[in-house]
């Protein structure tokens, strides 16, 4: 059982690039979620999705986009990436909304230079 | 929106001590507070969680402590060893959507060493 996985582990893009961060999970969980992790900060959530087909903002969406056609993929697109975007991604996946625990990625490390 | 405040930011601690890290949060409709731990090159792990409901909650050498009136959550981890070192998240969890998703608002961290 594979849980959450994430790639690519680490990336460097230059500014005004795209990319797709991918994330995939095995454990059929309806929710999905995509953080960014800066140097001494907590986790910032970026984008969510309660199921198949739906997905919603979180507290930082600027610069990003995400979609969800299966249950198991909630891929993160950056269009044109900064600087600002430097950051650990993580992917997790929660069973469902009365299941609290999330189940993190490994985490993907980008750099925009 | 939820705000969760951690503190401190580092600790160091002897082998054999013990460690308390404390968390406040804002918004009084949280109703779950996990704990991860977060090491090196890794995804947060969940070591410990509490409901609303539930004032204090051991997992052999972790607990954490609720004040529901105060906003405010504890871990403690008691006979720490060098494998404890590692970063400390703690989160706020509020229902959104109306209740169809849940979001976690996380603490800016706490990196513990445990020293020989």
């Amino acid at each position: 059982n594979a849980g959450v996985t994430q790639t690519p582990k680490f990336r460097i893009l230059k500014i005004g690039q795209s990319m797709t961060l991918q994330c995939t999970q095995d454990m059929n969980h309806n929710y999905m979620y995509w953080y960014r992790q800066d140097p001494g900060m907590g986790l910032k959530l970026i984008y969510y999705s309660v199921g198949a087909g739906i997905t919603d903002k979180g507290e930082v969406p600027n610069g990003y986009n995400v979609s969800r056609s299966t249950t198991e993929d909630f891929p993160l697109r950056l269009e044109l990436a900064a600087p600002s975007q430097t950051s650990v991604y993580f992917c997790a996946s929660v069973p469902g909304v009365a299941k609290n625990i999330q189940y993190f990625g490994a985490g993907t490390r980008l750099s925009v230079l | 929106g939820e705000n969760v405040e951690q503190h401190p930011s580092t600790l160091s601690v002897q082998e054999g001590d013990s460690a308390v890290i404390k968390c406040t949060y804002s918004d009084s409709a949280s109703n779950y507070f996990p704990w991860y731990k977060q090491e090196l090159g890794k995804g947060p792990q969940l070591i410990i969680d509490i409901r609303s409901n539930v004032g204090e909650k051991k997992d052999q050498r972790i607990a954490v402590t609720l004040n529901k009136t105060a906003k405010h959550f504890s871990l403690h981890i008691t006979e720490t060893q060098p494998e404890d070192s590692a970063v400390y998240f703690c989160a706020a969890r509020v229902n959104i959507n109306t209740g169809t998703a849940s979001k976690l608002t996380f603490g800016t961290g706490t990196r513990l060493q445990v020293t020989l």
